[in-house]
């Protein structure tokens, strides 16, 4: 059974640019949650999507924003990009949504210079 | 405003002896407790959780407690083991759904 894919795995960006990540979840999870992490902030809630639909939203400003297809593939995107914005960007699939039941991905690796 | 937090940003300890991870948190709302080991260049993966109805909840080597009235929870990984080390993160389950995790704290197990 195939997990979590992130792609790409690392990124390089300039200030100013935008950025798509991606990520497909497991076969059959209909839920996708996105998170940030950086050193000394831990793993921050970006949003969760279900069903195409975005379900919850964390405390990002809207240069930070998402999608679902219908597959449950996601997608997250990050315009005008700031160097505060480099970080490890996580997603996580799970069959409804239940936080316990969670797989994440290794994560796509941003650097913005 | 930081609702789960961990104190120490690292620890590091013998093999064969207990690591202590620690995590405090501010809203008595929560009620279910998770706890994730993540190495490096890997995503973080579940490693055990505790609900509020319970104080203790066992996985083999590692225990996790919780003290409702102090807000505070703990692992306890025994005996401790070289592949232990790693960056663990502790979570809680908010009324919304979504994890709300701790900032992580860096468990060394020396040989």
């Amino acid at each position: 059974k195939a997990g979590v894919t992130q792609t790409p795995r690392y990124l390089i960006k300039t200030r100013g640019q935008q950025v798509t990540l991606s990520c497909s979840p497991i076969s059959g999870h209909r839920s996708v949650s996105w998170y940030q992490q950086t050193p000394g902030q831990g793993l921050q809630f970006l949003f969760e999507y279900f069903s195409e639909t975005q379900r919850n939203k964390g405390n990002f400003p809207g240069r930070f924003s998402g999608r679902q297809f219908s597959n449950s593939r996601s997608e997250m995107n990050v315009s005008t990009l700031e160097l505060g914005d480099s970080a490890l960007y996580l997603c996580a699939s799970s069959l409804e949504g239940q936080a316990y039941g969670y797989t994440f991905g290794s994560g796509t690796r941003l650097t913005v210079v | 405003d930081q609702q789960v937090k961990q104190n120490s940003p690292s620890l590091s300890v013998q093999e064969g002896r207990i690591s202590i991870l620690n995590c405090d948190y501010t809203n008595s709302m929560f009620d279910y407790f998770l706890w994730y080991k993540k190495y490096p260049a890997e995503g973080p993966t579940f490693l055990i959780s505790i609900s509020s109805i319970k104080d203790k909840n066992e996985d083999g080597r590692f225990t996790v407690f919780l003290n409702k009235s102090a807000k505070h929870l703990s692992l306890h990984i025994v005996p401790s083991q070289p592949g232990d080390s790693a960056v663990y993160f502790c979570a809680a389950l908010s009324n919304t759904g979504k994890l709300i995790f701790g900032q992580g704290t860096t468990l060394q197990v020396k040989p």
